[in-house]
């Protein structure tokens, strides 16, 4: 079936160590996003991408790092720079962007937990 | 920058409507987007704004009027699962979504 699968599902970290979260997509979507989500609250961009080997950052970049050298993946790495990093993270994608249809296709989230 | 406001709170009953508010600021506008968010799972799509006007699908509908910076969702027949968190979603052009806080549904019997 296609869709996103993020992993790990939950991770524990500790402060000072950088980790990174899988966001793979068979959906042959071109566009990938990044986005936090703390509780109660809405959903924040970090980073976004296009096409491979481009992505612009989002609202709340700081502390956070993207590669996109396949199409089907685009990891996140929340570094030790990240002063609150505990949240849970959630991968987007869509085919050509949201400009026509508004839609995104969210995978099941990664809740990372700072130690 | 842009910025999008909603309730935080909305209770209703089994088989009631409710409609949902979204108010938005922004210097460029394409399209307001809605979608629905249970409890620990993801975000799911439920519709689209590009132009002012009524969207319906099914018991949902999604009402625009860019002129007042403003759009809702109305949710009719509502039942217990409709319970969930609703988020608006602006977007300004830049091929990526701002989404508001979100809306808290409790459904009650």
């Amino acid at each position: 079936d296609g869709g996103i699968t993020q992993s790990p599902k939950y991770l524990f970290r500790k402060e000072g160590q950088n980790v990174t979260l899988s966001c793979e997509q068979n959906l042959n979507h071109d566009a990938m996003y990044w986005y936090r989500q703390d509780p109660g609250q809405g959903l924040r961009l970090i980073y976004y991408s296009q096409i491979v080997n481009d992505f612009q950052k989002g609202d709340i970049a700081e502390g956070y790092s993207v590669s996109r050298e396949k199409k089907e993946s685009f990891p996140l790495t929340v570094t030790s720079a990240q002063k609150n990093p505990t949240a849970f993270y959630l991968c987007a994608s869509t085919r050509d962007g949201v400009k026509k249809t508004g839609e995104l296709f969210f995978g099941e989230g990664s809740r990372l937990t700072v130690l | 920058g842009q910025s999008l406001e909603q309730p935080s709170e909305v209770t209703a009953v089994e088989g009631a409507i409710v409609q949902i508010n979204c108010t938005y600021q922004t210097s460029g506008f394409y399209g307001l987007s809605w979608y629905q968010q249970h409890d620990g799972g993801a975000p799911t799509f439920l519709s689209y704004n590009g132009l002012d006007g009524l969207e319906e699908t099914g018991r949902f509908s999604s009402f625009l009027s860019r002129s007042d910076s403003y759009g809702y969702l109305l949710l009719q027949e509502l039942q217990m699962k409709d319970s969930a968190s609703y988020f608006c979603g602006l977007d300004t052009g830049r091929r990526a979504l701002t989404f508001g806080s979100g809306t808290r549904l409790q459904v009650q019997p």
